[in-house]
């Protein structure tokens, strides 16, 4: 079956310090999308990135960029130069199963950004 | 456009109480999820409909949840009788047919007690 792993539980950096968030998947598909969510303090879930696995080019989005690597099922997420704001739980996830148009969340990671 | 539409946003009530959880999507969603999220299991899928058609409800813990979807801009969450386990945020999203990204509500967070 589909799975998202997050391993990190918990990151902790102080400003403008720049952070890696690690995401691990396992699918069978050969095509399939990858997706980033954000969770902040007041709680609600906001997107953030929908990848392709059919293009593995590093996409950046000012302080945010993600790099997709096939070959290690991987699909990491940086931010740059982080900020007190960046503070959140963030989601990786992927369509749980070949026809079926729910995600899979992994566990999230919490990112704790301090001044 | 006015985003996913939850309601209420907290719930309170006592254990073996009817709750409901109310969820409009965006307009022109073919897709509507209900999400449930507690520390202890992360974000559970419960529910999904198709054009307002149940189309998998393999997430849903026991008969005592339902979920229904009258319209395209109307889905309910009922829990009968609720009990303290089923506190927890429910979150109500829609994705357009075209795209697998969604859209989340804000969340119910529910408590029972």
């Amino acid at each position: 079956a589909q799975k998202v792993t997050q391993a990190q539980t918990e990151i902790s950096v102080v400003e403008k310090e720049d952070v890696t968030l690690d995401c691990v998947y396992e699918t069978r598909d050969t095509t399939y999308y990858l997706f980033w969510y954000k969770q902040p303090p007041s709680g609600e879930l906001v997107f953030l990135i929908r990848r392709n696995s059919f293009d593995e080019q590093n996409e950046i989005s000012g302080r945010y960029s993600w790099n997709f690597q096939k070959s290690t099922s991987s699909f990491n997420f940086t931010i740059t130069a982080s900020q007190v704001v960046d503070s959140a739980v963030y989601f990786c996830a992927l369509p749980m199963d070949t026809g079926r148009r729910a995600l899979t969340f992994g566990s999230g990671t919490r990112l704790q950004v301090q001044p | 456009d006015a985003g996913v539409i939850q309601s209420p946003r907290h719930e309170v009530t006592e254990m073996g109480q009817e709750v409901t959880l109310r969820c409009k999507p965006i307009s022109g969603h073919d897709y509507l999820f209900w999400y449930r999220q507690t520390m202890m299991r992360g974000l559970e899928l419960l529910i999904y409909f198709n054009n307002n058609v149940p189309i998998d409800d393999s997430g849903m813990p026991e008969d005592r949840f339902s979920a229904k979807m009258p319209n395209a801009s109307f889905s309910t969450l009922k829990i009968q009788p609720s009990e303290p386990r089923d506190s927890a945020v429910y979150f109500c999203a829609s994705s357009p047919r075209g795209d697998y990204g969604y859209t989340f509500g804000s969340g119910t967070r529910l408590t029972v007690v």
